[in-house]
């Protein structure tokens, strides 16, 4: 049950594109095409963005969109706003119906 | 809509107990499975207990196994956590989230908070 690795923190300006990666190991991540991103700010509830991977549920930006490619995943947001700065969270089925969750992404917009 | 509400949260000593509540709805609440994820204050999430639509599998993290216990009551469209011997780590918000169909989690309460201290 270790934790996925995500980077603690990056940033950007807005209009630009940035990538949040997601590293686990070839028993969770790699195994499953089941990998979602939650977006949360202070205070709030996380929010679903990305779902099996690379699906966005009804509502999220088309801006918003995610990859994997063997044990790690990715989130990109393209053409970044102020409102995007938030924590960011990847979270892959772990099989038997648990879950692992990264450590959290800090996005700050510059 | 989905809305999931928890409610018990509070203070407590370490080694007493709590018991948290979710209440359901907008969906189907006997269909789904249903987790609990907790987070420290500062930290990242940290996913704690799953329990099956039916409510007979249930699943924990390590760090809780033995203490605490998940439940339902699909009559009552409520998740539950009991808490027992509870520790300063345990100190964190309480999130009650609904199961997709991809595994994962697609709706989430607004958490509750759990303080242990003396």
């Amino acid at each position: 049950q270790s934790a996925l690795t995500q980077p603690a923190s990056v940033s950007g300006s807005p209009g630009q594109s940035i990538t949040i990666s997601c590293t686990g190991t070839s028993s969770v991540v790699g195994s499953y095409n089941l990998v979602s991103w939650y977006q949360q700010h202070p205070g709030k509830a996380p929010k679903l963005m990305i779902y099996e991977g690379s699906r966005r549920p009804s509502g999220v930006s088309n801006r918003f969109s995610g990859a994997k490619s063997g044990n790690t995943a990715s989130l990109t947001i393209s053409g970044l706003q102020a409102e995007d700065e938030a924590d960011y969270y990847c979270c892959s089925y772990a099989g038997s119906s648990t879950l692992v969750f990264g450590g959290g992404t800090k996005l700050t917009v510059l | 809509q989905v809305q999931l509400v928890e409610s018990g949260g509070g203070v407590v000593q370490p080694g007493r107990s709590l018991r948290l509540s979710c209440a359901a709805s907008g969906f189907t609440f006997s269909s789904f499975g249903m987790h609990w994820v907790r987070q420290a204050p500062g930290k990242g999430l940290e996913w704690v207990a799953f329990v099956s639509h039916d409510g007979n599998n249930k699943y924990y993290v390590d760090s809780v196994k033995g203490r605490f216990t998940i439940s339902r009551d699909n009559s009552k469209n409520t998740v539950y956590l009991q808490m027992n011997s509870l520790r300063a780590e345990d100190r964190a918000v309480y999130y009650c989230a609904k199961r997709s169909a991809a595994a994962g989690v697609d709706y989430w309460g607004q958490g509750t908070l759990v303080t242990v201290s003396s």
